[in-house]
């Protein structure tokens, strides 16, 4: 069964602080991707990623970095979290065919004090 | 800029009622164009889908309607049921976006008894 997990579900953190946000898949997906989800305006896409050591923007990768060292892991990092970086931050996983089916994990949900 | 516009933002339908939810595009290029369905507590998970060289696809009691011309998709759901309350998302991609979707602002179906 396919399995997109995301470690931290809830998360509590301070301005200023760097956050980091890990998502594994046991899938051998090809493609990876990060959405930030807020009340009304839907998911937007953060950074993506279409193979290790690669990433591109998105629509919205102001105040956001990514890594991606290894095919199944794709981290989300807030080098300092700003109060309107509180939100539901979701990762998703696909192959590389043009399916456009993506797996995602059950979300992360981040607040900034 | 929201290339996807989603309505209504929420949903109230009796049990055995039909829900529609209408999303509109911009990008003549968009080529694929799913439904995702989320529960409290869970990520997106795909639904339904359709390419633009059919104009309806039914799944189900689900069924997307798509009007290239008019450059619109809407989902039904016929005898809707309580198990149905969750928050759908329309998107689309196209096959040079390499899976990468942009979606809707949601719409919160609440299906009451």
């Amino acid at each position: 069964d396919v399995k997109v997990t995301q470690s931290s579900r809830y998360l509590v953190k301070r301005t200023g602080e760097k956050v980091f946000l890990e998502c594994v898949q046991d899938m051998d997906h090809e493609n990876m991707f990060w959405y930030r989800q807020d009340p009304g305006l839907g998911l937007r896409l953060i950074y993506f990623s279409y193979d290790v050591k690669m990433k591109e923007k998105g629509d919205i990768p102001e105040g956001y970095s990514v890594s991606r060292e290894k095919k199944e892991r794709f981290s989300l990092i807030l080098e300092s979290a700003s109060t309107n970086q509180t939100s539901m931050y979701l990762c998703a996983s696909t192959t590389g065919a043009n399916t456009g089916e993506l797996f995602f994990g059950e979300g992360s949900r981040l607040t900034v004090l | 800029q929201q290339q996807v516009k989603q309505s209504p933002q929420s949903l109230i339908v009796q049990k055995g009622g039909i829900s529609i939810i209408n999303c509109a595009y911009e990008n003549t290029a968009f080529d694929y164009f799913p439904w995702y369905q989320q529960f409290p507590g869970k990520g997106p998970a795909l639904l339904i889908a359709i390419r633009p060289d059919v104009s309806e696809k039914k799944e189900g009691r689900f069924t997307i309607s798509f009007n290239k011309s008019a450059k619109q998709f809407s989902l039904h759901i016929m005898d809707s049921q309580p198990g149905d309350s969750a928050t759908y998302f329309c998107a689309a991609s196209w096959a040079g976006g390499g899976n990468k979707l942009t979606f809707g602002t949601g719409t919160q179906l609440k299906v009451e008894l």
